[in-house]
């Protein structure tokens, strides 16, 4: 079985700050590694995966996200924050060849302030 | 995403009444899935299927029930709602893939049991 820890249930932060959203993941398997972002009233969105390679896997809208397999984490990063990044943020693990089953995190509300 | 859609995208029912919450797909996509999300527990996985006929049971699937009516129709059904179904449901649609695919969710649908 999988788990994922999201540190962090609110993330204040001004404009322009950088931000780094913690992640850290339990599992007896090896898995593949997503962010999703969801913006208020909407459905979740795919903000970046890791799948394999390189560890630092760059996503849409100016995000990253490091996987670091001795720490089992995998924590996202914006180095200048926008008004419009205000959403909540969800990291998720999927299982290697357990189909695409998808175990979430609690998710981090990310509130940029002006 | 508009290629996933959700209806109603609110409900307020009462205590024991039966309820169905319907997801339709345009993406041609073979699997589908159904996610509750409560604050600070993130998303949870009721019921999934990788094909019309094959539907499966998730995390928490006690109380709802499910039906595949096509491939693009998936829904959901709460035989006697309780309030602690109280929740935001999201279907999601992933393609055929061995677990790296990403999935992509509907708008939700907000639904409250008094």
């Amino acid at each position: 079985a999988q788990s994922v820890t999201q540190l962090d249930s609110q993330v204040p932060v001004f404009e322009e700050a950088p931000v780094e959203l913690r992640c850290n993941y339990s599992s007896s398997v090896s898995v593949y590694l997503f962010w999703y972002v969801q913006y208020p009233n909407q459905g979740l969105q795919l903000l970046l995966k890791y799948l394999s390679g390189s560890t630092l896997v760059k996503g849409i809208n100016g995000f990253e996200a490091e996987f670091n397999k001795s720490q089992t984490s995998f924590h996202l990063r914006k180095p200048s924050v926008h008004i419009s990044d205000t959403a909540e943020y969800f990291c998720a693990v999927s299982p290697w060849g357990a189909g695409n089953m998808l175990t979430f995190g609690g998710g981090t509300r990310l509130m940029v302030k002006p | 995403d508009a290629d996933v859609t959700q209806t109603p995208r609110n409900r307020i029912t009462k205590t024991g009444k039966r309820i169905m919450l319907e997801c339709s797909q345009t993406k041609g996509h073979d699997r589908m899935y159904w996610y509750r999300q409560d604050p600070g527990l993130g998303l949870r996985l009721i019921y999934y299927s990788f094909d019309v006929k094959d539907i499966n049971k998730g995390e928490i699937s006690d109380g709802y029930s499910v039906s595949r009516q096509a491939q693009a129709k998936f829904s959901l059904s709460l035989e006697s709602a309780i309030p602690n179904q109280t929740a935001l449901y999201f279907c999601a649609t992933s393609a055929v893939a061995g677990g790296t695919d990403t999935q992509y969710f509907g708008p939700g649908t907000r639904l409250t049991v008094l």
